[in-house]
């Protein structure tokens, strides 16, 4: 079945990098781009950008530029999003989301959450 | 980038209870809006696309309607399994959702 297998949690210091998988099946990853949506603790979803898996191009949502970098292996039909110097604020849940044709968000992963913590 | 504005922030009901959610945007969407549904430890499912075509697989007591600024989503009859937080999501441009809405039990 078309499922979007994210990697497990993290913890990491402020400083750090993290980098978190999304791994897709049951579909061919290149036709659909993917998205990233983060959710802070007790709070509501927020679309971080997306990638076009075809091309590998990226766009980034106002206040994610910089530290975040979208990435693509598509000889393993997997979504990468890298969080550079993390921050406390950067602790939440991050999900990746297969793009509709439509435009809405059809198959999400599971969410990794990644806590920062010193 | 376009906000949306979801009414009320939470609600209680009870289960049979006929239950409208609504999601205003700040400039005209056409019909470019989905719903999502999420419990608690869980990813949001896509309920609702292109403001009223119903996802596969979702029962038809979830409807949506609406065009240009003003949304609604309707259930019908209230199931126990439909106790969890709706958003609302625009891409007429670069996405954004509305801030949910929690639905509790009465």
């Amino acid at each position: 079945q078309v499922q979007l297998v994210q990697s497990g949690s993290e913890l990491k210091k402020p400083g750090a990098s993290v980098k978190v998988s999304c791994k897709a099946s049951g579909y061919t990853f290149t036709t659909y781009a993917m998205n990233w949506v983060r959710q802070a603790p007790g709070q509501g979803l927020e679309w971080m950008g997306w990638i076009n898996t075809n091309t590998g191009n990226p766009t980034y949502a106002q206040g994610f530029t910089g530290r975040f970098v979208f990435s693509l292996d598509t000889s393993v039909s997997t979504a990468y999003l890298q969080i550079s110097s993390l921050k406390a604020e950067d602790t939440a849940l991050y999900y990746c989301a297969r793009d509709s044709p439509g435009g809405t968000f059809d198959i999400w992963g599971q969410g990794t959450m990644v806590t920062v913590s010193s | 980038a376009i906000q949306l504005t979801q009414s009320p922030s939470s609600l209680s009901a009870s289960v049979g209870d006929r239950v409208t959610l609504t999601c205003r945007a700040s400039q005209g969407i056409s019909s470019a809006l989905a719903w999502y549904q999420q419990k608690p430890g869980k990813a949001p499912k896509l309920l609702i696309y292109d403001a009223s075509s119903l996802e596969s697989g979702v029962p038809s007591r979830f409807s949506g309607s609406g065009s240009g600024t003003d949304f609604t989503l309707t259930i019908s009859s209230l199931q126990p399994e439909d106790f969890a937080t709706y958003y609302c999501q625009q891409f007429n441009s670069y996405p954004t959702f509305g801030g949910g809405t929690k639905v509790e039990i009465k």
